[in-house]
């Protein structure tokens, strides 16, 4: 199976703060790389496709990028909206795997 | 709009048989690859696996030996069957659709807790 790590496991950030979660295949994925949010309660929603694809209805200030086995997720100015449990997930091959996600809550 | 319902017990005995179904709404349930994905606090995100209406299915490895779907168009459900379970398989399970092209999963039921106890 391909393990997906994340770090930071949780933030504490600001709204308006610039906010960057990384993570990590453990073999390369191409770019079959997607990121999705999670509130408290609710189901996943997806964000961001395909390392960098916004979902449609997706915010602009959310954006992705990938260095080799390298994934981030970025977003640009942090809205109260945003406070959330992030997570990244591997479509190269099944079993699909998950991060283990990022917490941003508020500072 | 296009929605997903799952249904089914909340709480199953261990070595019982845990069974869910997805209802689909608003789409065709032939034009998708149907999944089931469970959350727990000591596995996270876990895919399951998925199903096509074609009768593809994918499962994952350390579940595949006590793991059934199915599905049934004329009603827009498909559903899950556990056998055996114990208390590792106490979870949120949700239902999702998978775009194949996309390799993502775009819209998710809403999720039911199944617990595991006698």
């Amino acid at each position: 199976d391909i393990q997906m790590t994340q770090s930071p496991s949780s933030l504490s950030a600001s709204v308006g703060d610039r906010v960057t979660i990384t993570c990590r295949a453990s073999q390369s994925i191409s770019s079959y790389l997607n990121w999705y949010q999670q509130k408290q309660g609710k189901a996943p929603k997806l964000l961001i496709y395909a390392v960098s694809s916004l979902q449609g209805g997706v915010p602009s200030r959310f954006s992705g990028s990938a260095s080799g086995t390298d994934f981030t997720l970025t977003i640009s100015s942090l809205q109260p909206e945003d406070f959330a449990t992030y997570y990244c997930q591997q479509s190269y091959s099944t079993p699909f795997t998950f991060g283990p996600g990022t917490k941003v809550d508020i500072k | 709009q296009v929605q997903l319902q799952e249904s089914g017990p909340g709480l199953v005995k261990p070595s019982e048989t845990l069974s869910l179904t997805c209802t689909v709404s608003g789409d065709s349930i032939s034009s998708y690859y149907w999944s089931w994905i469970r959350q727990s606090p000591r596995k996270g995100l876990e895919w399951i696996g998925y199903i096509h209406y074609s009768g593809i299915t994918n499962y994952s490895p350390s579940l595949k030996s006590r793991l059934t779907t199915l599905i049934d168009t004329s009603k827009k459900q498909f559903s899950l069957k556990l056998t055996s379970v114990t208390a590792a398989d106490t979870a949120v399970y949700y239902c999702a659709r998978f775009s194949y092209d996309y390799r993502f999963f775009d819209l998710w039921g809403r999720g039911t807790l199944v617990t595991v106890s006698s």
